[in-house]
């Protein structure tokens, strides 16, 4: 069964930073393009960014390029989101997604709370 | 960015109704349009994708297609684990996009 689970989320003043895990089980993880995409209540589902499978090629969406990083490790089977400058419009509920065909995803994981206050 | 427009927002329906969503994207995206189902609380699934192709464990009465400029799912017979929000996704270019959703209520 394919798991994803993420972790990290949590209360951070404007400014701050805050790093994302998501432990990926019941699939060749190395494998698969891995995605982070966001939900608030405003502006509904907003992808985040992609990583390739090797993690050669990473892409970010314009409102969080220069501030995040996405990462992997495919020895721990773990994705990662490095979050800095962070604004109160960031928050939202953060999800881990297994890449599909093309930018589509597949599974997700249950999210993770991040909240830009302060 | 692709705009990725859905319609209705939100539904109302009974148990055994055919139910018909649509989604229409503001440039080509060719047939990678995906739809998505979340019930509150819980994170979206992936129900079709390619516009037409049925994802893996997920029921048959759920179909996805596409007839000139809008892409459409369709819930043959509603059932009560149905009640939902649907979300369109376009995955032809970066950023994808989703749709705004749409709620389908019990009436």
């Amino acid at each position: 069964e394919v798991q994803l689970v993420e972790s990290g989320g949590g209360l951070v003043q404007p400014g701050g930073s805050l790093r994302l895990s998501c432990a990926a089980s019941g699939f060749t993880f190395g494998n698969y393009w891995m995605h982070w995409v966001r939900q608030d209540a405003e502006r509904g589902l907003v992808w985040v960014s992609r990583i390739n499978s090797d993690a050669t090629d990473t892409i970010y969406a314009d409102f969080v390029r220069g501030r995040f990083t996405i990462s992997r490790d495919n020895a721990q089977n773990t994705l990662f989101l490095q979050m800095s400058g962070l604004r109160v419009e960031d928050t939202a509920v953060y999800y881990c997604a297994r890449g599909g065909s093309g930018y589509s995803v597949d599974q997700w994981g249950q999210g993770t709370l991040v909240t830009v206050s302060s | 960015d692709i705009q990725m427009t859905q319609s209705p927002s939100s539904l109302s329906a009974f148990v055994g109704d055919r139910v018909t969503i649509t989604c229409r994207a503001r440039q080509y995206i060719d047939t990678y349009l995906n739809w998505y189902q979340q019930k509150p609380g819980k994170a979206p699934k992936l129900l079709i994708y390619g516009a037409s192709s049925l994802y893996s464990g997920v029921p048959s009465r759920f179909t996805g297609s596409l007839s000139g400029a809008d892409f459409t799912l369709t819930i043959s017979s509603l059932q009560p684990e149905d009640f939902a929000t649907y979300y369109c996704q376009q995955s032809y270019s970066a950023p994808p996009t989703f749709g705004q959703g749409t709620k389908v209520e019990i009436k």
